[in-house]
């Protein structure tokens, strides 16, 4: 079945850090995939999305490649914000329906 | 725009109890997924609701089940309450026309089983 793979936390990087939480995933088909992030006490916010194979999405400086090859979808920064502490978590939508299918989640914890 | 929102905030309950919880989907939306995280877990698929039907449905016992009225809102009942089911519950809306992954999430319920 339709599995997410993230890299285990938490992650604790000082501010202007460079962020990489890796993510892999298992699925039949061609699934879209997604980055959200939960701040603490709100609700999940999609960050980025990629539709398809060698697809990149970007949103507030991060960045997520869609690599069918290595079926990953690892999730970059290039200097992260103590803004960014959060919950990070990848999904993939195989139906098409957005019935989402979540990793366990990744948390940020970015000191000044 | 006041988004998703979901009542109540919190709720305790003790086993074998009954439990509805509530979700107003963002303005325009017609469709409401539910999701159940656990504790240190990613959200897991409930079930999605579209023209007052259940369209989909994830790997959970029929204890769960839901509704949607004609104006869009959900609910999303519990029975026979377990101590695993204590988690955060999640509503999730959007709207059917757009692109399908447009989908606006509310801040949960937080559901606790004594």
């Amino acid at each position: 079945g339709d599995s997410v793979t993230q890299m285990e936390g938490p992650v604790t990087l000082s501010e202007e850090a460079f962020l990489t939480i890796n993510c892999t995933y298992t699925a039949t088909g061609y699934p879209s995939l997604f980055w959200y992030v939960q701040y603490p006490g709100e609700g999940l916010q999609l960050l980025l999305k990629a539709t398809k194979a060698d697809d990149k999405g970007s949103n507030k400086g991060f960045e997520a490649t869609y690599r069918k090859e290595t079926t990953s979808f690892h999730l970059e920064k290039g200097s992260v914000q103590v803004s960014d502490s959060a919950v990070y978590f990848c999904a993939l939508d195989q139906t098409g329906a957005n019935n989402l299918f979540f990793g366990t989640g990744t948390r940020l914890t970015v000191i000044p | 725009d006041a988004g998703v929102t979901q009542s109540p905030t919190h709720l305790i309950k003790t086993r074998g109890q009954q439990v509805t919880l509530r979700c107003s989907p963002k303005s325009g939306h017609d469709t409401v997924s539910w999701y159940q995280q656990a504790l240190g877990q990613g959200p897991q698929f409930i079930f999605q609701y579209y023209e007052e039907e259940e369209r989909q449905r994830g790997n959970f016992p029929d204890r769960f089940s839901g509704h949607q009225f004609p104006n869009y809102s959900s609910e999303l009942n519990v029975n026979a309450l377990l101590l695993g089911d204590s988690a955060l519950y999640l509503c999730a809306s959007r709207y059917t026309g757009q692109g399908l992954y447009e989908q606006f999430f509310g801040p949960g319920t937080r559901l606790t089983v004594l």
